[in-house]
């Protein structure tokens, strides 16, 4: 069974600091990565995937991952973060072929002033 | 604009009470999820439907139904609710392409 790892439950993070996110994944077989974000009260959002192709992958709000096979992880940086960044964030992975996706366990990044 | 509607933000029921929760899309999509969140626990997979009247468990079933009826809308059935259904519980649809789309939730609470 493919599981996903996110160690850490909380970053804080102060405005304009960088940032990473980290997300290592277990599987023997090809697989597809997402990050999703979800801001409270809300549901989660896709923020980036990897399906194939570029190793790095980039979302439209400065955030980028990259996919690395050899370590099994994908996290997610952004080099300089905004208050508007807060939100708790989820690395998920599917298993080619298939369509569900299992979760991590959510990070809480919280950006101070 | 795609969207996942749920019926309820919000509901408080007893304990032994049957619960539906609703969930519709409006994208023609084949698949549709219900996760459970609960904090420090992530995601939970309940069940999951990749066509009308098909449904599969998902990770954590027990305690859980489910019903699709028509292509657009997955409910969510608690039979008899107890205490430790309290959660946030989240409706998902794709289309094959890997990405889920989710609606805002519902929070549901077990007295």
């Amino acid at each position: 069974a493919q599981s996903v790892t996110q160690l850490d439950s909380q970053v804080p993070v102060f405005e304009e600091a960088p940032v990473e996110l980290r997300c290592n994944y277990s599987s023997s077989v090809s697989v597809y990565l997402f990050w999703y974000v979800q801001y409270p009260n809300q549901g989660l959002q896709l923020l980036l995937k990897y399906l194939s192709g570029s190793t790095l992958v980039e979302s439209i709000n400065g955030f980028e991952a990259e996919f690395n096979k050899s370590q099994t992880s994908f996290h997610l940086r952004k080099p300089s973060v905004h208050i508007s960044d807060t939100a708790e964030y989820f690395c998920a992975v599917r298993r080619g072929g298939g369509n569900k996706l299992t979760f991590g366990t959510g990070t809480q990044l919280k950006v101070e002033l | 604009d795609v969207k996942v509607t749920q019926s309820s933000r919000y509901l408080v029921k007893r304990t032994g009470e049957k619960v539906f929760l609703e969930c519709v899309q409006d994208m023609d999509h084949e698949n549709m999820f219900w996760y459970r969140q609960d904090p420090g626990l992530g995601l939970r997979l309940i069940y999951f439907s990749y066509d009308v009247k098909m449904k599969e468990k998902g990770d954590i079933p027990e305690g859980y139904s489910v019903s699709r009826e028509k292509k657009e809308r997955f409910s969510l059935i608690l039979e008899s609710a107890s205490t430790n259904q309290t959660s946030m519980y989240l409706c998902a649809s794709t289309q094959n392409t890997g990405e889920l789309f989710f609606g805002e939730g519902s929070r549901l609470t077990v007295l």
